[in-house]
C-alpha cells in the first residue's frame, strides 16, 4: 500500500496570505489528524477527522481550518499568514473502523511552510 | 491534562552498544496507548514501538524493546545493537484509548549514533 502523501512538500508564502495544505491517507484509513511541529513548541496536535467529521481539535486560533472529504483525504487551511506559522505540518491517518478507533497512526512526509 | 516528558535532550551511543531513552507520563487515564516514534533527519515520522497500557508484557520490535512502568508512569525505550542508521530524534507518545487518534509528544531526544 502506498503510504501517506501531503501536498506541497515546500510552500514560501508572505505574511497575510492563505495556504491550503492537502494530505492523502493510506487506502483504506478513515482517519486524518494534523500537526504542526516547530523548533520552539515541538510537535503540537490542530485537528482530527473522521467520516468528514471534525472530532478533536487542539489550541490554535480559528486561522487554522480543515476538512475532510468523502474519500478521507484531508485538507487544512490557514488564512492570514503570520511569521510563527512557519514549521513543519505532518498529517497522519489511521484506519479507525466504526467508533473504535484504532491506535497507530502513521504519517506523511510533511509540508514545510515558510512564512516570510 | 496529559502530559509527555523527555528529560534527555541529547544522548549518543557507539555503533553495536545499547542506549535507553527515558519517558514519563502524566495521566488520570487507566487504559491507554504509548508509542514511540522516530524521526531522522529526512523528517519522516516513523513508528518504533507501541504498548497498549493494559498490557503488562513489555513490547519489543525486533532490537528495539520497552519498558513500560505503568504505576511509575514511565515508558523507556531500549535500543540494542546500536546502527549508525538509529540516528534519529526520537518521541514518545501518549494516546487515550477512546475515541480519538490525538497523539501528545515529548519533546524528543536527539540519538547520535557514532561508528
Amino acid at each position: 500500500k502506498a503510504g501517506v502523501t501531503q501536498t506541497p512538500r515546500y510552500l514560501i508564502k508572505t505574511r497575510g496570505q492563505q495556504v491550503t495544505l492537502s494530505c492523502s491517507p493510506i487506502s483504506g484509513h478513515r482517519s486524518v489528524s494534523w500537526y504542526q511541529q516547530t523548533p520552539g513548541q515541538g510537535l503540537q496536535f490542530l485537528f482530527e477527522y473522521f467520516s468528514e467529521t471534525q472530532r478533536n481539535k487542539g489550541n490554535f486560533p480559528g486561522r487554522f481550518s480543515g476538512r475532510q472529504f468523502s474519500n478521507s483525504r484531508s485538507e487544512m487551511n490557514v488564512s492570514t499568514l503570520e511569521l510563527g506559522d512557519s514549521a513543519l505540518y505532518l498529517c497522519a491517518s489511521s484506519l479507525a473502523e466504526g467508533i473504535k478507533y484504532q491506535e497507530t497512526q502513521y504519517f506523511g512526509p510533511g509540508t514545510r511552510l515558510l512564512v516570510l | 491534562a496529559q502530559t509527555v516528558t523527555q528529560s534527555q535532550p541529547e544522548m549518543s551511543v557507539q555503533e553495536a552498544e545499547t542506549v535507553t531513552l527515558s519517558c514519563t507520563y502524566d495521566t488520570s487515564e487507566s487504559n491507554y496507548y504509548l508509542f514511540w516514534y522516530k524521526q531522522p533527519p529526512s523528517r519522516q515520522m516513523i513508528l518504533v514501538i507501541r504498548q497498549e497500557a493494559y498490557k503488562q508484557q513489555n513490547a519489543t520490535e525486533n532490537r528495539f524493546s520497552v519498558n513500560f512502568q505503568k504505576a511509575a508512569k514511565s515508558f523507556s525505550l531500549k535500543i540494542s545493537d546500536s546502527q549508525l542508521g538509529d540516528t534519529a530524534m526520537y518521541f514518545c507518545a501518549f494516546m487515550k484509548s477512546r475515541n480519538t487518534d490525538k497523539l501528545i509528544f515529548g519533546t524528543g531526544t536527539r540519538l547520535q549514533v557514532f561508528p
